[in-house]
């Protein structure tokens, strides 16, 4: 177990419907980033927040949105679901912001779009 | 910008040869670190090894070593006496200074025949 929490697990829904992924940091981890893995594109960095600021952005959609909330947690909507959405979604925590010591990654929440 | 090159999709082995995965990276920064991480048929990613920019020291543990050469930009991942279960998809990852995102490779897919 490496203490980074995301849920569910599995997710299948249909296209044009809207989900939310979810994410529990390592205890006393201040920082949460999302990654996408998909088919066609690996595993590629959408987000980055760092004690419930956006610190960066990867190559997020406009449809896809994150928040991080005062207990650390973080969520990640996404909407307008694409077929092509459909991805293995990662989620990571590390302690600070500036350093990639200690970044620890959740065992990812699979998105199927039918 | 920064990339990471993993040249070989796929290598199959039999069990007990010995296997190199290769990393080939680029970046602008002096500062940065170099990740391997191993993601079997369950999908979560393990952490294998951080390396940094400064530290040229190859690195074993047991039947895994790290050979890394700035000269060439490549940080290359051997395992000795492989195993059945080594079988699975290892990623070759770079982190700027900053620690904000990762950049991954796009996978070696590694199946080891017994």
């Amino acid at each position: 177990d490496s203490g980074v929490t995301q849920t569910p697990k599995h997710l299948i829904t249909a296209t044009g419907q809207r989900v939310t992924l979810r994410c529990s940091p390592r205890s006393g981890d201040l920082s949460v980033y999302w990654y996408q893995q998909s088919l066609d594109q690996g595993l590629q960095f959408l987000i980055h927040y760092y004690n419930g600021e956006e610190r960066a952005k990867g190559n997020i959609l406009e449809r896809f949105s994150a928040q991080q909330f005062p207990d650390l947690h973080s969520e990640l909507n996404l909407s307008s679901l694409e077929l092509g959405d459909s991805a293995l979604y990662f989620c990571a925590s590390s302690p600070l912001w500036g350093t990639p010591a200690g970044y620890t990654f959740g065992s990812g929440t699979r998105l199927t779009v039918v | 910008a920064q990339k990471v090159t993993q040249a070989q999709t796929e290598i199959s082995v039999v069990e007990k040869e010995d296997v190199t995965l290769d990393c080939v990276y680029e970046t602008r920064d002096t500062t940065y670190y170099l990740f391997w991480y191993k993601q079997p048929p369950s999908g979560e990613l393990v952490f294998l090894i951080r390396r940094n920019s400064f530290d040229e020291q190859n690195e074993i543990s047991g039947r895994y070593s790290w050979n890394f050469q700035k000269s060439t930009s490549s940080f290359n991942f051997t395992i000795t006496a492989s195993q059945v279960v080594d079988s699975a998809v290892y990623f070759c990852a770079l982190s700027e200074n900053t620690g904000n995102q990762f950049y991954f490779g796009t996978g070696t897919s590694l199946t080891v025949i017994p």
